[in-house]
């Protein structure tokens, strides 16, 4: 099974960075994915880690350390579009399905 | 690339109806489709795992004879919610895999989501 846990809310400024931490336990771990998803639509992809160190991608970084269970999306320069949930997704090997098991989801607010 | 659509994006239906949703690969070969339902502000939940030419391998607690799951060929997958009661009111939301013809192996592409009423 997996715990995958995310702050359920956030709120920064235009212009600012903001960090979601994201913290799992699964067995048979083969990639960390970041989805964003506004409200009424599908999640978007975002960034995928499958192993340890940073992924920049533009305004979007990601971090993961498999030792500790552990990830961030990395928010810069933040923008009112930025105004979504912000979803941590690991995939994990069982039964060759590739499952991708969500966490709850981090609100992120962007104020003016 | 990689498109996925789903149909319809809305539907209202009477308790007790059955509603038939479908989605579609429109650029790729899906040989995996996972279905997902979503409460209001809460996160995905799958529902089950749809594999061409096979039986769909459905999560614990998802009444597999409610949700019925038809994968016929590697770009269509449907879902039917059969004698639906509120309760099954959600978003509902598709996601075709490639395999390990994709870009990452076994990266999901996500519809645009199917809302359903049940009144």
């Amino acid at each position: 099974g997996q715990n995958i846990d995310q702050p359920t809310e956030m709120t920064a400024t235009e212009g600012a960075i903001v960090q979601i931490n994201c913290t799992y336990q699964t067995s048979g771990f083969n990639g960390l994915f970041w989805y964003q998803q506004h409200a009424g639509e599908a999640p978007t992809f975002l960034s995928y880690n499958v192993l340890d160190g940073l992924e920049e991608k533009g305004r979007f970084s990601s971090f993961l350390s498999r030792s500790k269970g552990y990830s961030y999306l990395l928010l810069k320069e933040l923008q009112m579009k930025d105004s979504a949930s912000y979803l941590c997704a690991v995939r994990e090997t069982r039964r060759g399905d590739y499952k991708l098991s969500f966490g709850a989801g981090t609100t992120v607010t962007v104020r003016a | 690339g990689a498109v996925v659509s789903q149909h319809p994006s809305r539907v209202i239906c009477k308790s007790g109806t059955s509603v038939k949703i479908e989605c579609r690969s429109l650029d790729f070969q899906a040989t995996t489709m996972f279905w997902y339902r979503q409460f209001p502000k809460q996160s995905l939940m799958l529902m089950a795992t749809s594999n061409e030419g096979s039986k769909a391998t459905y999560e614990q607690g998802v009444e597999k004879d409610k949700f019925l799951i038809n994968h016929a060929s590697l770009t269509l997958s449907t879902l039917t919610v059969t004698s639906a009661h509120p309760e099954d009111s959600s978003f509902y939301i598709c996601s075709a895999a490639p395999g390990l013809a994709g870009a990452r192996p076994y990266e999901q592409y996500f519809g645009p989501g199917t809302r359903l009423t049940v009144t």
